[in-house]
């Protein structure tokens, strides 16, 4: 039990809606990161952020963006979605900016129709 | 462009014999390197990394090893047992930007009783 839950597990949206997903971090961890693990790949790093703000972002477009809370539990938010958003979405938690290792939760899988 | 290679997308092992996955990355600026074991349904697990000042890191049945000439890293289980049946995934960072951890498209293993 990593302590990384995300909610919800199973999504099917619209393509062209809205959609938010969540994640609680492990206790003690101010760091969060989100991926997208197509079918077939890696997860693919979103973004990251640390203490509220956001430190890092990969190659998503603006339309993939994100919030950390106060109790450093995090969203993410897809706006305008496309087929191609349809995938795995991980959230993983550290315990600081330079930690690499991380834990991950079980995923959201979104299925864009 | 894949900046970490798993050029076998999967192996099978008969238990008690060695498992060795292997990893390639092009990029030199990563100096920090990490395994992720996957079950179905669940989130990557941190199994074992390596920083580019070794080329061994061992944690029980566990052993990574960095080739940095070569750009190439794997890992050895042994003995392997079918728990360790799972996608791998390798993984890579740099030091200046320890955020965005790269994934490699995984190897799923097999270890056959």
């Amino acid at each position: 039990e990593t302590g990384v839950t995300q909610s919800p597990t199973h999504l099917i949206k619209t393509r062209g809606q809205q959609v938010t997903l969540r994640c609680s971090s492990q206790s003690g961890h101010n760091t969060v990161s989100w991926y997208q693990q197509a079918l077939g790949q890696g997860p693919q790093f979103i973004f990251q952020y640390y203490r509220e703000e956001e430190n890092g972002r990969g190659n998503f477009p603006p339309r993939f963006s994100g919030l950390q809370f106060p109790n450093y539990s995090s969203e993410l938010n897809v706006n305008a979605l496309e087929l191609d958003d349809s995938a795995l979405y991980l959230c993983a938690s550290s315990s600081g900016q330079g930690i690499a290792e991380a834990f991950f939760g079980q995923g959201t899988r979104l299925t864009v129709v | 462009d894949q900046q970490v290679k798993q050029n076998s997308p999967s192996l099978s092992v008969q238990e008690g014999r060695i498992s060795i996955l292997n990893c390639d990355y092009t990029n030199s600026m990563f100096d920090y390197f990490l395994w992720y074991k996957k079950y179905p349904a669940e989130g990557p697990t941190f199994l074992i990394s390596i920083s580019s000042i070794k080329d061994k890191n061992e944690d029980g049945r566990f052993t990574v090893f960095l080739n940095k000439s070569a750009k190439h890293l794997s890992l050895h289980i042994v003995p392997s047992q079918p728990g360790d049946s799972a996608v791998y995934f390798c993984a890579a960072s740099a030091k200046t930007s320890y955020d965005k951890v790269i994934f490699g498209p995984g190897t799923s293993l097999s270890v056959i009783p």
